[in-house]
């Protein structure tokens, strides 16, 4: 059984990088035909997606946070991670990591990431 | 950019009521990546329906999606009490993913 466990800081400052790793077990993150996922959750809002990557490393993101995120694989230890920057309070979230098949069908439980000083 | 727009916000039933909530975008999406979710409180979501249509591994057969190019439904048969919770469509376009606002399944 896939399982995926995001791990991070809770807590970050306004202006700097959150950095988020999801370790995916029970299987291989260098499946051909999967990519893997970032998504996060306002406290009460709904899913916005934030992008996606293969295990070579092929990635792409959502338009509208394009220029603020990074996401980079580690195959060697079967991680993925995240990076965002600039953070402001609206970047104020759960961050699920997820395995991406054009849906998302496995998730892990997901890390709450607060910024404020 | 692709909007996907749900119907009602709110839906208010009870164990063993039928539910048929709906999913609109605001342009063709191929029915291969409409996918839905249900999501409890303080849990992650739960993949449910995949390309528009096929229950993801695991779902009651209760749970069936229907739809292609604008108009999506997500129908519950008979509501069990483990059926209430929020669920959200999802689409994939070449622009990437897109999810709706959600649909709150309340008794």
């Amino acid at each position: 059984q896939l399982q995926l466990q995001e791990s991070g800081p809770g807590l970050v400052k306004p202006s700097e990088t959150l950095s988020l790793t999801c370790t995916v077990s029970g299987g291989s993150i260098s499946s051909s035909t999967d990519y893997w996922g970032w998504i996060r959750q306002p406290p009460g809002k709904g899913l916005e997606w934030i992008g996606s990557i293969d295990y070579s490393g092929n990635s792409y993101y959502n338009p509208s946070l394009k220029s603020r995120v990074s996401i980079s694989v580690d195959t060697s230890k079967n991680q993925f991670s995240l990076k965002v920057k600039s953070l402001n309070a609206a970047d104020t979230a759960v961050y699920y990591c997820a395995r991406e098949v054009r849906s998302f069908d496995y998730w892990g439980q997901g890390i709450l990431a607060t910024v404020s000083s | 950019e692709m909007l996907l727009t749900q119907t009602p916000g709110t839906l208010s039933l009870s164990p063993g009521e039928r539910a048929s909530l709906s999913c609109r975008a605001s342009r063709s999406v191929s029915s291969s990546y409409l996918a839905w979710y249900q999501q409890r409180p303080g849990q992650a979501p739960r993949l449910l329906i995949y390309g528009a249509s096929s229950r993801a591994t695991g779902i009651p057969d209760r749970f069936s999606g229907s739809g292609s190019g604008t108009d999506f439904t997500l129908t519950i048969s008979r509501l069990e009490p483990e059926d209430f919770a929020v669920y959200y469509c999802q689409q994939y376009s070449s622009s990437g993913f897109t999810f709706g606002p959600g649909t709150r399944v309340d008794i």
